[in-house]
């Protein structure tokens, strides 16, 4: 079991907004950065967002992270049917001092 | 255009090692560390740790400490990840990827294709 909480699923229609919840604690999400990876059925995962909030080139700004304690959120808005993916986060933990991830969110284009 | 190139499938029987490499093109290989991440059939992603290219210095998950071991070939731009006393939940892809933190703050932006390892007896 992860450290990191994650929803096994989220849905949306086109063009709604989303939101994926990570909750974790003061050993990981508390005191370090989190990270946001997408991953397409069959592929690598791709970083969507550094250092809570912050977007490499090349990623649409319809993906948006936040952090506030010991929870960390990705926005997906103007969803897309392409958005539709697994969706992970991570955070550094002091107390395993290793990366962790989270299990993982499944999202749905309906 | 940045690219990791990893080696192809593994089949091992459970005791024994595998070695997956990575190799870099397109950017400067010292300027950078490698991480490597594995997934299980239908699992989630797990890290395993990160190396600096630049020095050597490597960050193992606690877990795989005494089984890992992470090496760099700077003169090929190629990383290197072994894995001994493999069992049957070892089988995995393994994904090496270009780290662009360093210590605590590690985030992957260019990805191999993943090198899938089955240990089975």
């Amino acid at each position: 079991q992860s450290v990191l909480t994650q929803p096994p699923s989220a849905s949306g229609t086109p063009g709604q907004r989303v939101t994926i919840s990570c909750s974790g604690s003061s050993s990981n999400i508390g005191s370090n950065y989190v990270y946001w990876y997408q991953q397409l059925p069959g592929t690598a995962p791709k970083l969507l967002i550094y250092r809570n909030n912050q977007r490499p080139s090349g990623v649409p700004d319809r993906f948006s992270g936040s952090k506030s304690g010991t929870s960390a959120s990705l926005a997906i808005s103007g969803l897309r049917s392409e958005d539709e993916a697994d969706y992970y986060c991570a955070a550094w933990d002091d107390s395993l001092s290793g990366q962790e991830f989270g299990g993982g969110t499944k999202l749905t284009v309906l | 255009q940045v690219q990791l190139v990893q080696s192809g499938v593994e089949v091992k029987k459970p005791g024994a090692s595998v070695k997956v490499s990575c190799k870099a093109s397109g950017y400067t290989f010292t300027s950078y560390g490698i991480t490597w991440v594995r997934q299980a059939p239908g699992q989630g992603l797990e890290w395993m740790g990160w190396i600096s290219a630049y020095n050597g210095n490597t960050n193992y998950a606690q877990k795989l400490q005494g089984r890992v071991t992470m090496t760099t070939d700077t003169s090929t731009s190629t990383a290197y990840m072994e894995l001994r006393s493999l069992r049957s939940d070892d089988t995995a892809v393994y994904y090496c990827a270009r780290d662009l933190g360093g210590t605590y703050d590690y985030y992957m932006d260019v990805w191999g294709k993943g090198t899938t390892v089955t240990v089975s007896s």
